[in-house]
């Protein structure tokens, strides 16, 4: 069973499209991230959710929103859609806040926009 | 903001060779996390070190983590094509009440067969 999955896998769109990626872990965990990797395989960051609070980093564009329907899920709605955008974006959860805690990683969503 | 700076960002190796990477924080740090992706893959927990000094080893993989908890290394003796990847540290930081786990640029390892 996988423990962090998200969709789709690949996605193409064009400049300005509004699109979503959707994230579901069934490892109980209380936290939920998003990380994007760029073209240089760096590691940002996004945002950091549990069932208390949002944390987002500053450098986020606001076109970028998470959403949380439940514990299990945090999906990630992109508004405007712009060339810099195309990344590989990971969902990933980890059993709480704390600062020993593990982060176990999505398989990544590879968006492309044109 | 706070960072984990990691170097060097690639490394190429002839099957066998050893491999090492370097990993260090402006701040200490409670504890450091490695991580190795593969390629097209996503980060897979490697390890945890906590204390001061401390030294783990896994095969033919060896992490260290400095005295002052501010640096770390991840040696890789003889490697092997299986070995490829890019290895990335982490390190927690603390705001806005909770910690976020920050990435160094990662290691992108070469094994020429």
């Amino acid at each position: 069973d996988t423990a962090v999955s998200q969709t789709p896998k690949y996605l193409v769109t064009q400049m300005g499209n509004d699109k979503s990626i959707k994230c579901e872990q069934n490892l109980g965990h209380d936290t939920m991230y998003w990380y994007k990797q760029d073209s240089k395989k760096f590691l940002k960051i996004m945002f950091s959710y549990n069932n208390k609070e949002l944390i987002i980093n500053e450098t986020v564009p606001n076109r970028f929103s998470p959403k949380s329907p439940d514990k299990a899920h945090l999906n990630l709605h992109i508004n405007s859609l712009e060339l810099g955008d195309s990344a590989v974006y990971f969902c990933a959860s980890s059993q709480d806040g704390a600062s020993g805690n593990t982060i176990y990683f999505g398989e990544g969503s590879w968006l492309t926009v044109v | 903001g706070q960072q984990v700076m990691q170097i060097p960002q690639y490394q190429h190796v002839q099957e066998g060779e050893d491999f090492t990477t370097y990993c260090n924080s402006s701040t200490t740090l409670s504890n450091i996390q490695w991580y190795k992706q593969r390629p097209g893959g996503h980060p897979v927990f490697l390890i945890q070190l906590v204390k001061s000094g401390e030294v783990k080893k896994q095969k033919r993989l060896t992490f260290q983590f400095g005295e002052a908890k501010k640096n770390s290394s991840l040696h890789i003796t003889a490697t092997q094509t299986t070995d490829v990847g890019t290895y990335f540290c982490a390190g927690p930081y603390s705001g806005a009440g909770s910690y976020q786990l920050t990435f160094g640029k990662g290691t992108k390892l070469s094994v020429i067969p």
